[in-house]
């Protein structure tokens, strides 16, 4: 079957580093997207990889492992705005989109 | 400014009384969706459209119906809604397939339904 597992939640304080990973499993891929959804409002894209590797975006870095059905969202300098649910997604041969339920990220000051 | 709108953001309605949800996305995008949000569970999509007058069944479409006669507008239909069917929904749209392309979300629907 089809199926994304990510963390239901995590703790980070301020201005440190958090690593949200997801695990998938789909028919056929054709990338894998992370979207920031803050409570009470509308998911806001805000990474796609479908090739191997990491690629960066400011302070928001999204990584891809084909080979492991494995993808992670590293965030550095942690925000207070960055407490959010963070949201996987994959992709697949059909290009539609499989959803994670979301890891719920707590920045502590 | 490009966005998607919703109406309205939230709605208490009673079981059997049909109601309309609406959508609307001014970027001219082909790819138009229905989600709903229910607290464990990721997104799931109701309905999906790939241009207009192309409509088809996402994961959950049970007691839904849409329509796009027009690029721009892709209201969701609950011809007789049930308590089942409380939820957050969100309409998205994009320039091609959601599984290749950013997602522009709308603000979200709030309905219960008692």
């Amino acid at each position: 079957g089809q199926n994304i597992d990510q963390p239901t939640e995590m703790t980070a304080t301020e201005g440190a580093i958090v690593q949200i990973n997801c695990t998938y499993q789909t028919s056929g891929f054709n990338g894998l997207f992370w979207y920031q959804q803050h409570a009470g409002e509308a998911p806001t894209f805000l990474s796609y990889n479908v090739l191997d590797g990491l690629e960066e975006k400011g302070r928001f870095s999204s990584f891809l492992s084909r080979s492991k059905g494995y993808s992670y969202l590293l965030l550095k300098e942690l925000q207070m705005k960055d407490s959010a649910s963070y949201l996987c997604a994959s992709s697949d041969s059909n290009y539609q989109l499989i959803w994670g339920a979301g890891t719920k990220l707590i920045i502590k000051p | 400014e490009a966005q998607v709108t919703q109406n309205p953001r939230y709605l208490i309605t009673v079981t059997g009384k049909k109601l309309t949800v609406t959508c609307s996305q001014n970027m001219n995008h082909e790819y138009m969706s229905w989600y709903r949000q229910d607290p464990g569970l990721g997104l799931r999509q109701i309905y999906y459209s790939m241009n207009v007058e192309v409509t088809d069944k996402g994961d959950v479409p049970e007691g839904y119906k849409v329509s796009r006669k027009e690029k721009r507008n892709f209201p969701l239909i609950l011809e007789s809604p049930s308590p089942n069917q409380t939820s957050l929904y969100f309409c998205a749209s994009s320039e091609g397939v959601e599984g290749y392309n950013e997602q522009f979300f709308g603000p979200g629907t709030r309905l219960t339904v008692l």
